[in-house]
């Protein structure tokens, strides 16, 4: 069974500084790996999407990274802004699941303070 | 079109009430997912249409009827609902199942069970 750990649960951080998200998972039959932004009370974002066969992908101030054989990807958000404050959270769809159920990690809750 | 649209974007239903939420794609995406969210946890999968059909149904109480009356929408049917069903309920969208493509996310319907 695939379990999904995202570390911290939460992240305070002075604006201007970089952040580090991290998710693992244990079973590394996934075809990629996705990581969204949430908003309180509104629906995921699509930041970046990590093919398995991929090892990073980048959009503007964000990178992310992405381990298979370790089971790891990190999510960095280069000089934090108070509009970067969000709960991320990354999902992978297993190649074992024809239907494409995403297991979701339970999220980084981040505050960036001015 | 990159975008998933649901409807309303709140809702307030007494258990007696039969109320419908909606979702629309115009990415030809054949892939339509309803999740459920509660506070501070991560979305959870209720139902899969894949080219119309229901594909999935991951254990949902019958109170909760979904419909798929074309490649665009995605419906869900609610009927003598409990407090405890009160969540947010994502829709989602993917080009096809079980093929690694991205998921595109609507901004959620806010539903609220008196």
């Amino acid at each position: 069974k695939q379990e999904v750990t995202q570390i911290p649960a939460a992240l305070s951080v002075p604006e201007g500084e970089n952040l580090v998200l991290n998710c693992s998972f244990t079973d590394s039959a996934i075809y990629n790996l996705q990581w969204f932004r949430q908003d309180p009370g509104k629906g995921l974002t699509s930041l970046l999407l990590i093919q398995s066969s991929q090892r990073e992908q980048t959009s503007g101030r964000l990178n992310a990274s992405l381990d298979k054989s370790s089971g790891r990807s990190t999510l960095y958000i280069a000089a934090s802004q108070p509009g970067d404050s969000a709960t991320y959270l990354c999902a992978v769809p297993m190649t074992t699941d024809s239907w494409g159920k995403l297991q979701f990690g339970a999220g980084t809750q981040v505050v960036v303070t001015p | 079109d990159t975008e998933v649209t649901q409807t309303p974007k709140h809702l307030v239903m007494g258990m007696t009430n039969k109320k419908s939420l909606k979702c629309e794609q115009h990415m030809g995406h054949r892939a339509m997912y309803w999740y459920k969210q509660k506070a501070k946890k991560p979305p959870e999968l209720m139902f899969v249409y894949s080219y119309e059909k229901l594909s999935i149904n991951e254990s949902v109480p019958s109170r909760f009827s979904p419909e798929c009356p074309n490649s665009s929408l995605l419906n869900l049917h609610l009927h003598a609902l409990q407090p405890e069903d009160s969540a947010l309920y994502l829709c989602a969208s993917s080009q096809e199942t079980g093929n690694g493509y991205g998921y595109t996310f609507g901004s959620g319907t806010r539903l609220t069970v008196v």
